[in-house]
C-alpha cells in the first residue's frame, strides 16, 4: 500500500472561484498518478491519468499538473459550479502492481 | 448499458453467514479489482485479478476471496461474516496496466447485524 496523501480535506467555495487541491505521493516506483471525482451515491469516475513528469491534461475547466520528481500533482478547478461539488480522489499505481492507491480525497462543496 | 455493476446494491445479512456479491463488467477489461470503503469513506484495494495473477492485499483476511468464472466477472465471497466487515464494496476494471483508467461499479452496502 502507497502513501498518497491529499490536502485540504474538505473545501467550501463561492461559485465562480477558482480553486486548487494538492496530491502527494512517494516518487519511488511510480507509474502513473490517476484523478477521479466521486460524486455522492455514485461511482468514482475517472477524470485524468497521467505518467510523465511535467504532464499537463486539461478537461473543460478542470487541469492537472505532475511532478515526479517530488512527488506532487495538482488538480485546478477554473471558475466553480455547484456541479463541481464531489469528492476528488488521486490515485497512485506503481512498478509493483495495476491497482489504484488513493489518498482519502478533497472534498468540494460549491455554493451559488 | 451498465458498464460495471454489482449485484445486490444492498445486503444485510447476520454474523457467521457466508454470502457473495457478484460483478460483472462488458467492457472488455482484462483487470478487475475489489476496493473497500470505509467508515471515512476511504477506498482500500482489496484484490486485483487478470486471467494470469491475482494480486491480494495482505491485510485482507483469508475470509474473504475473489472467484472468477471468467474474464467479465470477479465475485467476492465472504466466510464466516464479521461486525467489522461492514462496510460498502467496489467493484472495478480496466484494461491492463497501472495507466489505463478504471471504470467503477455502484458499489454494494453491506450491514452484518
Amino acid at each position: 500500500i502507497l502513501n498518497v496523501e491529499q490536502s485540504p480535506q474538505s473545501l467550501h467555495v463561492q461559485e465562480g472561484d477558482s480553486t486548487n487541491f494538492t496530491c502527494s505521493f512517494p516518487s519511488s516506483n511510480f507509474y502513473a498518478l490517476h484523478w477521479y471525482r466521486w460524486e455522492t451515491a455514485k461511482s468514482p469516475e475517472a477524470l485524468f491519468v497521467m505518467t510523465l513528469n511535467g504532464d499537463e491534461k486539461k478537461k473543460g475547466r478542470i487541469s492537472a499538473t505532475l511532478n515526479t520528481k517530488e512527488g506532487y500533482s495538482y488538480l485546478y478547478i477554473k471558475g466553480s459550479q455547484p456541479e463541481d461539488s464531489a469528492t476528488y480522489l488521486c490515485a497512485l499505481t506503481s512498478n509493483s502492481g495495476y491497482a489504484l492507491n488513493f489518498g482519502k480525497g478533497t472534498s468540494l462543496l460549491v455554493t451559488p | 448499458d451498465t458498464a460495471v455493476s454489482q449485484t445486490p446494491k444492498y445486503l444485510v445479512t447476520q454474523m457467521g453467514n457466508d454470502k457473495s456479491i457478484k460483478c460483472e463488467q462488458n467492457l472488455g477489461h482484462d483487470t478487475m479489482y475489489w476496493y473497500k470503503q470505509d467508515s471515512k469513506k476511504f477506498l482500500k484495494i482489496m484484490f486485483s485479478y487478470n486471467n494470469k495473477e491475482l494480486i491480494i492485499n495482505e491485510t485482507v483476511p483469508n475470509r474473504f476471496s475473489p472467484k472468477s468464472p471468467d474474464k467479465a466477472h470477479l465475485n467476492l465471497h465472504i466466510n464466516s461474516l464479521e461486525l467489522g466487515d461492514s462496510a460498502v464494496y467496489f467493484c472495478a476494471s480496466s484494461h491492463l496496466g497501472g495507466d489505463t483508467e478504471a471504470f467503477f461499479g455502484q458499489g454494494t452496502r453491506l450491514t452484518v447485524v
